[in-house]
């Protein structure tokens, strides 16, 4: 298997702009996890999904911050209008199901000037 | 409110120097305790996975090991390779995998 896949590995994009950000789970993986992570705050759950279900959202900061997951080898994470603030690398991690370890993309670099 | 706390922040050590690392947490319900070990510019890999008090598990220079409060990532002759940021994380509850901030670790040569 070739592991989670997120795209883009890096987005540079203006203040006020839409950004979505994309992530593949392992095939078979029914728990779907996105994290932000900067020197301040560390590792921080954004939201969580269980069988393609959003299960806590509680961690999204705003309005501004949207995730879907269609199906279950899909998911988005999508910040419009995105802010300076935002610039953060993003991770998506799965896992095969309740009380398993999760299993981290190569996370998507997002630079907002 | 549930806590994973790391210590310490940052080591620094000799190559050979052996070290534990301690990850403390206060979850109610703890249903795993994930080790992590980060190199700059990737994404958290996996390590360990403890579930009860007493349980420990080993891989090559790595040894963990968790109690009712708290966890440790035992270092033995560490080398150069073993340096990155260590992360321990807690499933709690409601299946929230949540992290600690991490413990930088430098092996010199």
């Amino acid at each position: 298997d070739a592991g989670v896949i997120q795209s883009p590995r890096h987005e540079v994009t203006e203040m006020g702009q839409e950004v979505t950000l994309r992530c593949k789970p392992i095939s078979g993986h029914n728990s779907l996890f996105w994290y932000r992570q900067t020197m301040m705050r560390g590792l921080e759950l954004l939201i969580y999904f269980n069988n393609n279900v959003p299960i806590d959202d509680s961690g999204m900061p705003e309005d501004r911050f949207s995730a879907k997951m269609p199906n279950a080898s899909f998911s988005t994470l999508k910040i419009q209008p995105s802010e300076p603030r935002d610039s953060a690398v993003y991770f998506c991690a799965s896992r095969t199901s309740m009380n398993t370890e999760a299993f981290f993309g190569q996370g998507t670099r997002l630079t907002v000037v | 409110e549930d806590q994973v706390t790391q210590s310490p922040e940052a080591l620094r050590l000799q190559e050979g120097e052996s070290s534990s690392l301690n990850c403390s947490y206060t979850v109610s319900g703890l249903r795993g305790l994930f080790w992590y070990r980060q190199d700059p510019g990737k994404g958290p890999e996996f390590l360990f996975t403890l579930y009860s008090a007493g349980e420990e598990k080993e891989k090559e220079r790595l040894k963990a090991t968790l109690t009712k409060k708290e966890s440790f990532l035992h270092i033995t002759a560490p080398k150069p390779e073993d340096s990155a940021t260590y992360l321990c994380a807690v499933n709690r509850g409601a299946q929230k995998l949540v992290f600690g901030q991490g413990t930088r670790l430098t092996i010199n040569p």
